[in-house]
């Protein structure tokens, strides 16, 4: 079972199209991150948003935290070829029977964006 | 400041082989992390230490895997004996705190034939 859910899994698109990316749960994070990962390289952390409702903007990124702190959606407008990659979201939550939190990842979005 | 290292990048073993990998984690990180990624997926964690306590090892295959982080910096993984399915890319990462953001490493694939 996957603590947290992305959607779609595959994305192909053509330039300059808009696109949205949704990472849901039925926990509760105290923080939530969207990586980008290229061929052959560890991902990259995009953002980090920690405040339930809480919006944030990297250029043509818009980054969304559900007001439950359970759930949020990357969206791309205008996207580009170098936008191509695997976006992935993980949550922070306090794990089992410790006070440490626990970096858990959703299963990734592959998004291809066509010349 | 320097990144998450890992070595080595590429490994090829046989079933039933032994396999080590080594993280040297970003100099002040107390979090450390080691991931599983099956091509195509998201990172699986695998084991998660605070300086060199065990904070989660819940999904790692005590079996066959094994890790340790000595004096609470560098870390190594190791797989013995390997099986196929262990064929994926294992990421280190590291965070300042166990809340905190985490960097990565450009992780060892290996690959068990």
């Amino acid at each position: 079972t996957q603590l947290l859910e992305q959607s779609p899994q595959f994305l192909s698109i053509q330039e300059g199209e808009n696109l949205t990316v949704y990472c849901n749960s039925s926990s509760v994070f105290s923080s939530l991150q969207w990586y980008r990962q290229e061929p052959g390289e560890g991902p990259v952390l995009l953002v980090t948003v920690v405040t339930g409702g809480e919006v944030k903007k990297l250029k043509r990124l818009t980054f969304q935290f559900g007001d439950a702190r359970k759930d949020s959606s990357l969206h791309i407008t205008a996207a580009q070829p170098g936008d191509t990659g695997l976006y992935l979201c993980a949550g922070t939550m306090i794990a089992g029977g410790t006070s440490y939190g626990k970096l858990t990842f959703g299963q990734g979005t592959i998004l291809t964006v066509h010349p | 400041e320097a990144g998450v290292a890992q070595s080595p990048r590429y490994k090829i073993i046989e079933k039933r082989q032994s396999v080590a990998f080594w993280c040297n984690p970003i100099s002040g990180h107390a979090t450390l992390y080691w991931y599983q990624q099956i091509l195509g997926q998201g990172p699986k964690l695998l084991i998660q230490f605070q300086n060199n306590g065990v904070v989660d090892d819940s999904q790692l295959p005590k079996d066959r895997f094994s890790a340790e982080r000595l004096k609470g910096v560098d870390s190594t993984l190791k797989i013995q004996p390997a099986k196929l399915e262990d064929s994926a890319v294992y990421l280190c990462a590291s965070s300042r705190g166990d809340f905190a953001e985490a960097f990565f490493g450009q992780g060892t694939r290996l690959t068990v034939v």
